[in-house]
């Protein structure tokens, strides 16, 4: 069985803080891909990034970062400065060689950016 | 491109009424899926399909029913609504096997 937690419900920054989002994840096979997506409050879902199992090199675009830790299995993202617009509810999500088509999608975290 | 449409964006319905959302794609994606929304809960699975003519069970799909007869339609039946399938219903669909998937606007149902 596959399983994603994201134990923070919702987080609270003030503009231009840093906030880190915890992505952690549950899988027996050896080859898995991981996702993050992004909810605005329109309602829309947003892909962020794709990572497979066998990279675990980290990933910076813009003011966003992603590190990857297969010995923790974590999937953890960053937003450097953050801003009023990166306010959104993100989730996490993991699909794999026993599960292909199927994505298993963490609870989310809210991010509250305040000016 | 279009992208992945639904339709309808909102719906009230009754206990015991059927219904169809529909999801269509023109990306000539292979996998498409059905996922509902609930506070707190993430996404959940209900129906995807890995190609036209295959389908298969997610996490939750009692109450729902799909077919996949071209690669461009996905629609999700609701055999008889129940007030536990107020949720937003999201249709997504992939090129395939650990692609990123993309997610339609959604469909805001509310079952009375």
């Amino acid at each position: 069985a596959q399983k994603v937690t994201q134990a923070q419900t919702e987080i609270s920054v003030v503009e231009k803080e840093d906030v880190t989002l915890d992505c952690v994840y549950e899988t027996r096979d050896t080859t898995y891909y991981l996702f993050w997506y992004k909810q605005p409050p329109s309602g829309e879902l947003v892909f962020l990034i794709r990572r497979n199992s066998f990279d675990e090199q980290n990933e910076i675009s813009g003011r966003y970062s992603w590190n990857f830790q297969k010995s923790t299995s974590s999937f953890n993202f960053t937003i450097t400065a953050s801003q009023v617009v990166d306010s959104a509810v993100y989730f996490c999500a993991l699909t794999s060689t026993d599960s292909w088509g199927k994505l298993q999608f963490g609870a989310g975290t809210q991010v509250v950016v305040t000016p | 491109n279009a992208g992945v449409t639904q339709t309808p964006k909102f719906q009230v319905l009754k206990t015991g009424q059927s219904m169809t959302l529909q999801c269509a794609q023109d990306m000539n994606h292979e996998y498409m899926s059905w996922y509902r929304q609930d506070p707190g809960m993430g996404l959940r699975l209900i129906h995807y399909s890995v190609g036209a003519g295959i389908t298969d069970q997610g996490e939750v799909p009692n109450g729902y029913n799909v077919s996949r007869s071209t690669t461009e339609d996905f629609p999700l039946r609701l055999l008889s609504a129940a007030p536990s399938q107020t949720s937003v219903y999201f249709c997504a669909s992939s090129y395939g096997q650990g692609r990123e998937q993309f997610f339609g606007p959604g469909t805001r149902l509310t079952v009375l």
